[in-house]
C-alpha cells in the first residue's frame, strides 16, 4: 500500500479564494481524520469519519470549512473563502479501528496571502 | 484545554546517550497511546502503538511504556544517534483524540 496520499503538497492562494485539499486513505481503513498543525496550536483534530460518515466535526473552526467523504477511498477538505489565518499544514490520517494506530499522510502546506 | 503534556519541550544530548521522553495525560480512560516522530517539514511517522491493555512496546532501540494509573507514558531511546533528531509526539486515544505538543530532540554528533 502506498500509504495515505494527500494532494497537493503545497498550496499558495490569495485571500478569499476557495481551497480544496484531497486525501486518499489506506485501503481497508474505516476511519479518516483531518488535522491542522500550526506552531501556535500544535495538532488540532478538525473532523473524522467512520465508514464515510462524519462522526465528529466539532473541531472545524468555522462554517468556511467543510469536509466530505463520498466514498471509502477519497475525502476532501474545503475552505471557502480562505483567510490568511488558515495558513497551516493540513494532515489526513487513517486507521483501521477506533483508537487504532494512525497512519498519516505527508500533509498539505497551505499558505493564504 | 491541554489534555496531553510533553516534557521537556526541547532536549539536546550527545550521541550515544540513552534518553527518556515523557508524556502525561489527564484522562485515564484511554484506548491506546501512540508515539510519532516528525522531521522538519514532514509528516508524522508512527513509532510505537501501545494498546490500552498493554504496558509497553519495543521496536529496535525504542521502548515505550504506558501507566494508565499515573497517566503517563515514556519513550526510551537507547544509544541515541544524530538521525534520531526530530520532534517526538505522543497521542492518546480515548473518547476524543489528543496530541501532545511534542519534544524537540537534538542528538549532537
Amino acid at each position: 500500500d502506498a500509504g495515505v496520499i494527500q494532494s497537493p503538497r503545497h498550496e499558495v492562494t490569495e485571500m478569499g479564494q476557495e481551497v480544496t485539499l484531497r486525501c486518499k486513505p489506506i485501503s481497508g481503513h474505516d476511519y479518516l481524520f483531518w488535522y491542522r498543525q500550526t506552531m501556535m496550536r500544535g495538532l488540532e483534530l478538525l473532523i473524522y469519519f467512520n465508514n464515510n460518515v462524519p462522526i465528529d466535526d466539532s473541531g472545524m473552526p468555522e462554517d468556511r470549512f467543510s469536509a466530505k467523504m463520498p466514498n471509502a477511498s477519497f475525502s476532501t477538505l474545503k475552505i471557502q473563502p480562505s483567510e490568511p489565518r488558515d495558513s497551516a499544514v493540513y494532515f489526513c490520517a487513517s486507521s483501521l479501528a477506533h483508537g487504532g494506530g494512525y497512519t498519516f499522510g505527508s500533509g498539505t502546506r497551505l499558505t493564504v496571502v | 484545554k491541554q489534555e496531553v503534556t510533553q516534557i521537556p519541550a526541547a532536549l539536546s544530548v550527545p550521541e550515544g546517550e540513552n534518553l527518556v521522553l515523557n508524556c502525561s495525560f489527564t484522562d485515564s480512560a484511554i484506548y491506546n497511546l501512540q508515539w510519532f516522530r516528525q522531521d522538519p517539514g514532514k509528516g508524522l511517522t508512527s513509532l510505537l502503538l501501545i494498546q490500552s491493555s498493554q504496558r509497553e512496546q519495543t521496536s529496535g532501540r525504542l521502548n515505550a511504556s504506558l501507566d494508565k494509573s499515573s497517566g503517563r507514558s515514556t519513550l526510551y531511546i537507547a544509544a541515541s544517534q544524530p538521525g534520531d533528531s526530530a520532534t517526538y509526539l505522543c497521542a492518546r486515544f480515548g473518547n476524543q483524540f489528543y496530541f501532545g505538543t511534542g519534544t524537540s530532540l537534538t542528538v549532537i554528533p
